[in-house]
């Protein structure tokens, strides 16, 4: 069956360090993977996007790779601060941007 | 408007009742999505409307829940004879067009709450 894994347990670190989130699937060829953020109450927001002959995507303090041949995709974020605090979500599409399929999410803490 | 708009932001039905959820995307965004999110769950794909296609229902979980869009723009999504396990987040997106790499622009969701 297709699945996205994320890492259901909190990710504590400390201001300062890189976060490292990770997204594992199954079963999908996705054209795009996303990452977003979510905050509590609201709706995700749109962080990046990479493409699948891209390897790597960087955006200011943000960096995502994606290995199709691992079925991996790593989320990093340098130099975190206490505002980074949120859940991270990534999302498949395999149909040209038709429907993404999320997964669960991982929640950062970054601590001061 | 300059996000998507979700209406209303929290809504208490009783069981039984029938709800009606607005969205109102950006203007200039073809394609309209509908997820909902229960509590420590994963987004749920619901329904999808790009330009005049025919919607892709696939994520519908039951002959309950409908949803239309009129003009191209307002989405309504309507759960008739509501449950209690209907009671979610339900979250709508927009996009500006299919097969491009700009993301979806979430509204902030109605938490539906049946009781």
């Amino acid at each position: 069956s297709q699945k996205i894994e994320q890492n259901s347990e909190a990710l504590n670190i400390q201001e300062g360090k890189t976060a490292t989130l990770t997204c594992n699937y199954t079963n999908y060829s996705p054209a795009y993977l996303q990452w977003y953020r979510q905050d509590p109450g609201r709706g995700p927001v749109f962080l990046l996007l990479i493409r699948e002959n891209e390897k790597e995507k960087r955006k200011e303090r943000l960096k995502v790779t994606f290995d199709t041949t691992l079925k991996q995709s790593l989320f990093h974020i340098t130099a975190s601060q206490p505002a980074d605090s949120a859940t991270y979500l990534c999302a498949l599409d395999s149909t040209g941007f038709q429907k993404l399929v999320f997964g669960t999410g991982t929640r950062l803490l970054v601590s001061p | 408007g300059a996000g998507v708009s979700q209406s209303p932001s929290n809504k208490v039905t009783e069981k039984g009742k029938d709800v009606e959820l607005r969205c109102d995307p950006i203007s200039g965004h073809t394609a309209l999505y509908w997820y909902r999110q229960s509590l420590g769950q994963g987004l749920e794909f619901l329904i999808y409307f790009q330009g005049n296609s025919a919607p892709d229902k696939s994520g519908l979980p039951s002959d309950r829940f409908s949803a239309e869009r009129t003009g191209g723009s307002v989405s309504t999504l309507t759960i008739q004879r509501t449950q209690q396990e209907d009671s979610a987040v339900y979250l709508c997106a927009s996009s500006a067009q299919t097969g491009e790499g700009n993301g979806y622009t979430f509204g902030s969701g109605t938490r539906l709450t049946v009781v």
